[in-house]
């Protein structure tokens, strides 16, 4: 298995531009999950989806970020305004149900 | 929810030394701890876990013990080696889905 897979790794943009990341998770995996991680904050859960319905996005920072999982193998998390703020490391982890939690790589996100 | 207190926040051993790293959780039901190396630029990846009808658990080089009472757990690295050198972080899950992290631990092996 390829494990998690996400894109883009590293991204650049403007403040104002609209970022969108992408996750593939483990196949056979019924858990998805964002998190942000910075140095000031740590690892953040941002959202939390399960057979592809979202449980619990509390972590989500504001009304710019959004997520969707519209099938079991495909993710998205989107920031619309995006600011300086929201550099950061953004993971997509997958698990089935209790088990093991496995990262991907993690998108680099720099809004300049 | 889960709050997860780890200490120290930096620790430098010599190699050859053992590093151990200390958590504590507050709630009572979590049940799963698993702990996560990253290396820089890198992704957190598991390097062992343990759930809490076991008290300890080893891998080679590496042990987790865990104190249900007291709710606390450690990691214990062994004859550390250069390539030991990374942040580690500890984790509790409850029964629910959601993994509470730690803030990190940063291991330097002096060579």
């Amino acid at each position: 298995d390829a494990g998690v897979i996400q894109s883009p790794r590293h991204e650049v943009t403007e403040m104002g531009q609209e970022v969108t990341l992408r996750c593939k998770p483990i196949s056979g995996h019924n858990s998805l999950f964002w998190y942000r991680q910075t140095m000031m904050r740590g690892l953040e859960l941002l959202i939390y989806f399960n057979n592809n319905v979202p449980i619990d996005d509390s972590g989500m920072p504001e009304d710019r970020f959004s997520a969707k999982m519209p099938n079991a193998s495909f993710s998205t998390l989107k920031i619309q305004p995006s600011e300086p703020r929201d550099s950061a490391v953004y993971f997509c982890a997958t698990d089935t149900s209790g088990n093991t939690i496995y990262f991907g790589e993690g998108s680099w996100l720099t809004v300049v | 929810g889960e709050n997860v207190e780890q200490h120290p926040s930096t620790l430098s051993v010599q190699e050859g030394d053992s590093a151990v790293i200390k958590c504590t959780y507050s709630d009572s039901a979590s049940n799963y701890f698993p702990w996560y190396k990253q290396e820089l630029g890198k992704r957190p990846q598991l390097i062992i876990d343990i759930r809490s009808n076991v008290g300890e658990k080893k891998d080679q080089r590496i042990a987790v013990t865990l104190n249900k009472t007291a709710k606390h757990f450690s990691l214990h690295i062994t004859e550390t080696q250069p390539e030991d050198s990374a942040v580690y972080f500890c984790a509790a899950r409850t029964n629910d889905y959601k993994l509470s992290f730690g803030a990190g631990t940063t291991v330097t092996v002096r060579a």
